[in-house]
This record gives C-alpha cells, structure tokens and sequence, in this order.
C-alpha cells in the first residue's frame, strides 16, 4: 500500500541548532516526493521537490530509496521556520498528479 | 493575482443536513483537487478534475459525497446527508497543467465543516 510516514508529531528545537524532519515513504513503483509547508494562518504550500534538487529558505531533502526516506533538513533553524511540515509523494508516471501525506510535523524553533 | 479562494470559510451543520462547499481556483489553471483532512491528519485525496472531467473519484468515501465541476473553473463538492465523521477540513487545490507530478498544486484556505 501507498504510505508516507512522519514519525515526529512535534519536533522542538532551539535557534540555530540543526534539523532534521524524518519522512519514510512505501511505494511499489517510482514516487516523487514533496515536502509542503503550513505557516500560522496562511495556506499549505510547496516547500521543496526532490526532483529539483534545489535548497529552499536552507531546507534540502534527499531521496534515498534504499532506505525509502525522504528527511528534511536544515543547518541552522530559525524561528520564522516554525510551521507545520508535510511530506508527500506523488506516482513518477500519475497522469492525476494526486498526492499522498504524511501524517505532518509540528516544528517549534525556540529563540 | 488571486489564489485559490473557497467558501465558506467555516460551516457548522446539524447530521442530516446536505453541505455544499465551493472551491474557486486560479484562472486558467486545468486541475482541481478536493482532499480531507482529519483532526492530527495529513491531507487525504477526495478527488480530481481535469477541466470538467472527473477523472478520479477513488478518493471519495462512499456516495454521500459527489463533485462537479461542470464548466471546468469553479467546483462544488457536496455531502449529503451529513455525519458527525465527515467534520474535518476540506481543501481545494488547482495546478496549471493536466495532472502529472511536475504540476505544483496551489492550495486554497480551506473549508473547516463541523456537523453537531
């Protein structure tokens, strides 16, 4: 079965200390993999996708597929980072594009 | 320019009341998602849209809920006769291009529906 996995519900960390929001992914066939974000009071929106291997406000994630993770991560947090944090896949060929999430992490960045 | 906009905002429903909830998406844009989010949940895929065509419904929880989208722009997902397990919040999502992975989904505010 097509699963996303977020094992933290809340993730709380200090300003500038590393982090790191693990996401595991189960998928028979090929995914694309996502992470979206959701501010206090403002909408979901995509935050990074792995096919475009970019860094987004510091956040990279890289695709494992031998250990079918997909973990967000960033140097150095900063309070403006504190938001809710999905992961969520995509079939490579899906001609919906339809996505799957994660249950979703908390992040809270302490000053 | 306007994003996604959807309505109302927030709906509070008597069980066994019928609901509609609107969704109106970026001019132009070909794909329309629906998806649920529980209480604690991720976003669950209800349905999609491929200008008027419901091109899947595998999503959509049993036939209480129907979608339409009849002239390929605004949507309109309806539950009828509502129940206290259909409270959660409904989002809308539009995409440029038909379906495909590539295509970022642009989400509405969401519509949080509350049956009593």
């Amino acid at each position: 079965a097509q699963r996303v996995t977020q094992p933290e519900k809340l993730l709380s960390v200090f300003k500038g200390a590393p982090v790191e929001l693990k996401c595991n992914y189960s998928y028979s066939g090929s995914p694309e993999l996502f992470w979206y974000v959701q501010y206090s009071r403002q909408r979901l929106q995509l935050l990074l996708r792995h096919i475009s291997r970019e860094s987004i406000k510091g956040f990279t994630a890289d695709l494992n597929k031998g250990e079918t993770s997909f973990h967000l991560k960033k140097p150095f947090a900063q309070e403006e980072d504190s938001a809710m944090y999905y992961c969520a896949l995509t079939h490579g060929s899906s001609n919906t594009g339809k996505l799957i999430f994660g249950q979703g992490t908390t992040l809270q960045v302490k000053p | 320019g306007a994003g996604v906009s959807q309505s109302p905002r927030y709906k509070v429903t008597k069980r066994g009341q019928d609901v509609a909830l609107r969704c109106d998406p970026i001019s132009g844009h070909v794909s329309l998602y629906w998806y649920r989010q529980a209480l604690g949940q991720g976003p669950e895929f209800l349905t999609y849209f491929n200008y008027e065509a419901q091109q899947d419904k595998s999503g959509l929880p049993n036939d209480r809920f129907s979608a339409e989208r009849p002239e390929g722009s605004i949507s309109t997902l309806t539950i009828q006769r509502t129940e206290q397990r259909d409270s959660a919040m409904y989002r809308c999502a539009s995409s440029l291009k038909a379906g495909g992975w590539a295509n970022e989904q642009f989400f509405g505010p969401g519509t949080r529906l509350t049956v009593l």
